[in-house]
């Protein structure tokens, strides 16, 4: 089974700020991976697959980038409602797996 | 407009059985591969189980034996029938729909909770 690993666990952070969110894997992964956005209540959101293919209707700010075994998950610019949960996936191989997730918290 | 929209989910005794029903529309369902995923109180996301196009299957090695998914193109709808539940299998199970280089989970329905308590 493919590990994710995400950090930091928290990241206090104000609007206006960026943010840097860290995915890596426990074996390659090439570039089969994804990244959730989830808010308290909600299911979540795809915002990137591929590694770096923002989803439909993801704004600009979002970015992701990476391949093999270390991803990262840009916000360039942080709007009120980009503070949430987020997970990184991967589809290598089976099982898929999620990462634990990151909290992106206002600071 | 992509909706899921699952039911099905309630409170169940450990050992007991329970379908839960995800109903697609906005998509040409029969062409794409359909999964299961969970979340129970306080954690993170784990998938459950998948079905392809085609009808081939899989499952997470703790629910194998146990959950058995299926879809009907008929009706534009996948269930995934669960039994002997279990306490750990205590969640919120969404249905998603798979992008079509099966990388992601594309677009998920609301969720339904699933509680298995004595």
């Amino acid at each position: 089974e493919i590990v994710l690993t995400q950090s930091p666990a928290t990241l206090s952070l104000s609007p206006g700020e960026r943010a840097t969110l860290s995915c890596r894997a426990s074996q390659s992964v090439s570039s089969s991976l994804a990244w959730y956005q989830q808010k308290p209540g909600q299911a979540p959101r795809l915002l990137i697959s591929d590694a770096s293919s923002r989803a439909t209707g993801i704004p600009a700010r979002f970015s992701g980038s990476g391949s093999g075994t270390d991803f990262t998950l840009t916000i360039s610019s942080l709007e009120p409602e980009d503070f949430a949960v987020y997970y990184c996936q991967q589809r290598t191989n089976w099982p898929i797996t999620f990462g634990q997730g990151t909290r992106l918290e206002i600071k | 407009e992509v909706q899921l929209l699952e039911s099905g989910g309630g409170l169940v005794q450990p050992g007991g059985s329970l379908r839960l029903s995800c109903a697609a529309s906005g998509f040409t369902f029969s062409n794409h591969a359909m999964r299961w995923a969970r979340q129970a109180p306080g954690k993170g996301l784990e998938w459950v189980s998948a079905i392809g196009v085609g009808g081939s299957t899989y499952y997470r090695d703790s629910v194998k034996g146990r959950f058995i998914i299926s879809r009907d193109n008929s009706k534009n709808m996948v269930f995934l029938q669960m039994n002997s539940l279990r306490a750990e299998d205590t969640a919120v199970y969404y249905c998603a729909k798979v992008t079509s280089n099966f990388v992601a989970f594309e677009y998920w329905g609301q969720g339904t909770l699933v509680t298995v308590s004595s």
